[in-house]
């Protein structure tokens, strides 16, 4: 089945500069990337997809790129604030593995005001 | 509108104890899950269902039961909770639109068992 990583496992980084995730995954037919977030205590929320036929999506201060060839994608968040602090889950899925969601084991990101 | 809703919120539990986790969605999803988050090991599937009256194991189904009751909900049940399932249970949900699965996950399940 699907096998997703995330590095790194902890990120730290100052208040306004700029924060990114990496996640690799396995299966070549996945076609689906969804990145969740998670607040202390809270439960996981989705922020940000992207489809297998998309190159790069941006929401406001997040941006989300995938390299299809690499079999990687990245969350990208810019300027960050002190709200951005949580967990992120990266995960993807694919028509063959019944679209269910692999997820990655996830990374702590600590923004230090 | 709840969204998904699961109870209880926490639960301690003694070794060989039963207990069942009731997970409801009001959101009309076909697809129902159960994951547990461990530290450092992300969120992993235990059980779901694909639609109102099937069920299939996922990742860790091991000393778990599900039962989907209806369109609306869908029940963990530990016959003979274990120290090593002591987690944080989530129910999600889900509808699949355009290839994307998007997940909605109930507020959580602590449970302990000692």
């Amino acid at each position: 089945g699907e096998n997703v990583e995330q590095h790194p496992s902890t990120l730290s980084v100052q208040e306004g500069d700029s924060a990114v995730i990496k996640c690799t995954y396995s299966d070549s037919a996945s076609n689906y990337f969804p990145w969740y977030k998670q607040e202390l205590g809270k439960r996981p929320q989705l922020i940000i997809d992207i489809r297998s036929n998309v190159g790069e999506k941006k929401d406001q201060r997040i941006a989300v790129t995938l390299n299809k060839t690499a079999k990687h994608f990245s969350l990208h968040i810019t300027e960050t604030q002190p709200e951005d602090s949580a967990v992120y889950f990266c995960a993807a899925s694919s028509l063959s593995g019944n679209n269910r969601l692999a997820f990655g084991k996830g990374n702590q990101v600590v923004v230090i005001p | 509108n709840a969204g998904v809703t699961q109870t209880p919120k926490f639960q301690v539990l003694k070794t060989g104890q039963s207990m069942t986790l009731q997970c409801a969605q009001d959101m009309n999803h076909n697809s129902m899950y159960w994951y547990r988050q461990d530290p450092g090991m992300g969120l992993r599937l235990i059980y779901y269902s694909a639609s109102e009256g099937t069920t299939d194991k996922g990742e860790v189904p091991n000393g778990y039961n599900v039962s989907r009751l209806n369109k609306r909900e869908f029940s963990l049940r530990l016959e003979s909770a274990a120290p090593s399932q002591t987690s944080v249970y989530f129910c999600a949900s889900s509808e699949r639109s355009s290839g994307a699965n998007v997940l909605t996950f109930g507020a959580g399940s602590r449970l302990t068992v000692l």
